[in-house]
């Protein structure tokens, strides 16, 4: 089993320029997350998916769109890049239990700087 | 809204001793879930840890050990006989259990002296 892997691994954009990360599982999970980590910041959020076709709003989901078209891949975008969203972005995927969170598993992070 | 803190932002230790990591959440859930994170320079998140509330029994994991303190609302972490492995950032992370969402504190740096 790979895990939870991702593409690319660093990126570097320019103001304005469009780009999109992909994440992708082989563990059947239902969820799958996509987080930013920031110096001092921990993880946040950006947006989730609860299962194929379906996203939600995270905490911080400004500035980026997602889509989850096969249960095993989940893409974050980013339309137009700002030098805020230089960051370290992590996805993550879980199977649901009812009423028990599984543990999320994280897949090795990109690193993108825009500049 | 829940927060998790984490109030040592670097901590150090020196090969085979004993070092432990505070974390303190906020919560009014009953039933929760608690987890440690550890953060290689590698940047791969690593489970270590895994607490739920409705146990009163500390989770072990080998050299890794908790004290969940559920009247405290505290969470801490102690590693066993360190290792120069175990440098990493460490993250405290809270789920409600209700969804699934998981807040994270903002981490500890963790440096091993050999």
């Amino acid at each position: 089993n790979a895990g939870v892997t991702q593409t690319p691994k660093f990126r570097v954009l320019k103001t304005g320029q469009s780009m999109t990360l992909l994440c992708a599982q082989d563990m059947n999970h239902e969820y799958m997350y996509w987080y930013r980590q920031d110096p001092g910041m921990g993880l946040r959020l950006i947006h989730y998916s609860v299962g194929e076709g379906t996203t939600a709003k995270g905490e911080v989901p400004d500035g980026y769109n997602v889509s989850r078209l096969k249960k095993q891949n989940f893409l974050l975008g980013l339309e137009s890049a700002a030098p805020s969203q230089t960051s370290v972005y992590f996805c993550a995927s879980s199977y649901w239990s009812s009423g028990s969170p599984d543990t999320q598993y994280f897949g090795p992070g990109t690193r993108l700087t825009v500049l | 809204a829940q927060t998790v803190t984490q109030s040592q932002p670097e901590m150090s230790v020196q090969e085979a001793e004993t070092v432990t990591l505070s974390c303190t959440y906020d919560t009014s859930e009953s039933d929760y879930y608690l987890f440690w994170y550890k953060q290689p320079p590698s940047r791969q998140m690593i489970l270590v840890i895994r607490q739920e509330a409705y146990k009163q029994q500390n989770a072990t994991e080998n050299r890794f050990s908790v004290n969940f303190q559920k009247a405290a609302k505290s969470f801490s972490l102690k590693i066993s006989d360190s290792q120069l492995g175990d440098a990493a950032m460490y993250f405290c992370a809270y789920n409600p259990g209700s969804n699934y969402k998981l807040t994270f504190g903002k981490g500890t740096l963790l440096t091993v002296n050999p």
